[in-house]
């Protein structure tokens, strides 16, 4: 059973437009969230985190929201560039958990055209 | 620089040939794991290890092991690789709030 969850295999948007990419999860123990970029022949890098006990995380062009109630976090990319074509890893974690290993949704193949 | 190193990058053998592809981290981190990135499935864990000498079974452990001598370094070996082990697979190293991943490492089992 999956516990992270992105249910959108793919996503296209236009240059300069807000690219939306979202992410559910069911366990509610999770309490840090991260998204990763992944571009292909490289491994994925870092972009960006959030904890439990914020709604909103902000870093230049690439904002994180949680809604705990809903489980769900969303990735919005203002303006989106066509060097953001990457596939976006959702992740999820219990810190300080015995295992403290991060469980990774499928991925969206997030598109931007020129 | 801080980063994980994995060799080979790309790999092409024979069922039932041994292989063992390395990782090796310059962090100094404790926790480190396997990956394997498959077509619709995204990144599953094969292997992790929360210190030296510590490792425990990922969500896809069967045909794999680890070892963990050193902090520095996590491998990965198939003792006898089969073609469904044909995957991208992805070392990385973790703090408590990020995680580092290296590479990859193209396996291709005939």
């Amino acid at each position: 059973d999956q516990q992270v969850k992105q249910n959108s295999p793919s996503l296209s948007v236009q240059e300069g437009r807000i690219s939306i990419l979202n992410c559910d999860y069911t366990n509610s123990m999770f309490d840090y969230f991260l998204w990763y970029k992944k571009y292909p022949a490289e491994g994925p890098t870092f972009l960006i985190s959030i904890s439990s006990i914020k709604d909103k995380n902000e870093d230049g062009r690439f904002t994180v929201f949680l809604n705990k109630s809903a489980k769900h976090l969303s990735l919005h990319i203002v303006p989106s560039q066509p060097g953001d074509s990457a596939v976006y890893f959702c992740a999820a974690s219990v810190y300080g958990g015995s295992q403290g290993n991060l469980i990774f949704g499928k991925g969206t193949k997030l598109s931007v055209k020129p | 620089e801080a980063q994980v190193t994995q060799n080979p990058r790309y790999l092409i053998t024979v069922t039932g040939k041994k292989l063992t592809v390395t990782c090796s981290q310059n962090m100094n981190h404790e926790y480190m794991s396997w990956y394997r990135q498959d077509p619709g499935l995204g990144l599953r864990q094969i292997y992790y290890s929360m210190n030296v000498e510590v490792t425990d079974k990922g969500d896809v452990p069967e045909g794999y092991k680890v070892s963990r001598k050193e902090k520095r370094n996590f491998p990965l070996i198939l003792e006898s690789p089969s073609p469904n082990q044909t995957s991208l697979y992805f070392c990385a190293s973790r703090t408590t709030y990020e995680q580092y991943f290296g590479p990859g490492t193209r396996l291709t089992v005939t």
